[in-house]
């Protein structure tokens, strides 16, 4: 069975104390892995999206990274604002669409 | 531009009561996805449509639900005959197209209680 866990489940820093989130992921097929980021009472922001090892994206204090088995989603120097739960979620080729499988989330609090 | 939209964004429920889920996709997206989000869980799928046609209703977790999107555009979720574990946020998402990587754009939820 197909499966994506993330860890750690929460995660609470320092502002300014650099840290990385987990995804791993048993999936065949793997078309895309996508990182959201969700705030209380809203729907998951789009961060990125990978699609193969070795692929790296960044944005301002975030950068994503991708190998064969997991992917870290890489926070540098965070800020209150980043607090958030981060979602990943793994992209098959079923059906000839793009069914998504989604983690747990990590939940990220940053304290000033 | 406009995001997806959902309503209502909130929605209280008596045990037995039908309800309908409203989802207006980005315009001309093709695809669209219904989830459900249990508290401190990550989105569970339940159905997806590309324009009108429902290719994929595996998630839907038993006959009381229902979904359509009868002109490709908006969509709606309905549950018939609500039971409490029913209460979630139900999610609606849509992609430009169908093909691999296309991003999911997410709307902000109706969270659903059941009493």
């Amino acid at each position: 069975e197909d499966q994506v866990t993330q860890s750690p489940e929460a995660l609470r820093l320092q502002e300014g104390e650099s840290s990385s989130l987990n995804c791993s992921y048993t999936v065949s097929g793997l078309r895309g892995l996508f990182w959201y980021r969700q705030d209380p009472g809203k729907g998951p922001e789009f961060l990125f999206t990978l699609y193969s090892a070795g692929e790296e994206k960044e944005k301002e204090r975030l950068k994503a990274t991708l190998t064969k088995k997991e992917s870290f989603l890489h926070i540098t120097a965070p800020k209150p604002e980043d607090s958030a739960t981060y979602l990943c979620a793994v992209q098959l080729n079923s059906g000839g669409y793009q069914k998504v499988t989604f983690g747990t989330g990590t939940k990220l609090q940053v304290i000033p | 531009g406009a995001g997806v939209s959902q309503s209502p964004r909130y929605k209280v429920a008596k045990r037995g009561q039908d309800v309908a889920l409203r989802c207006d996709p980005i315009s001309g997206h093709v695809s669209l996805f219904w989830y459900q989000q249990a508290l401190g869980q990550g989105p569970e799928f339940l159905t997806y449509f590309q324009n009108e046609a429902q290719l994929d209703k595996s998630g839907l977790p038993s006959d009381r639900f229902f979904a359509e999107r009868p002109e490709g555009s908006v969509s709606t979720l309905k549950i018939q005959r609500t039971q409490q574990e029913d209460s979630a946020v139900y999610l609606c998402a849509s992609s430009r197209d169908r093909g691999s990587g296309e991003t999911q754009y997410f709307g902000p939820g109706t969270r659903l209680l059941v009493l």
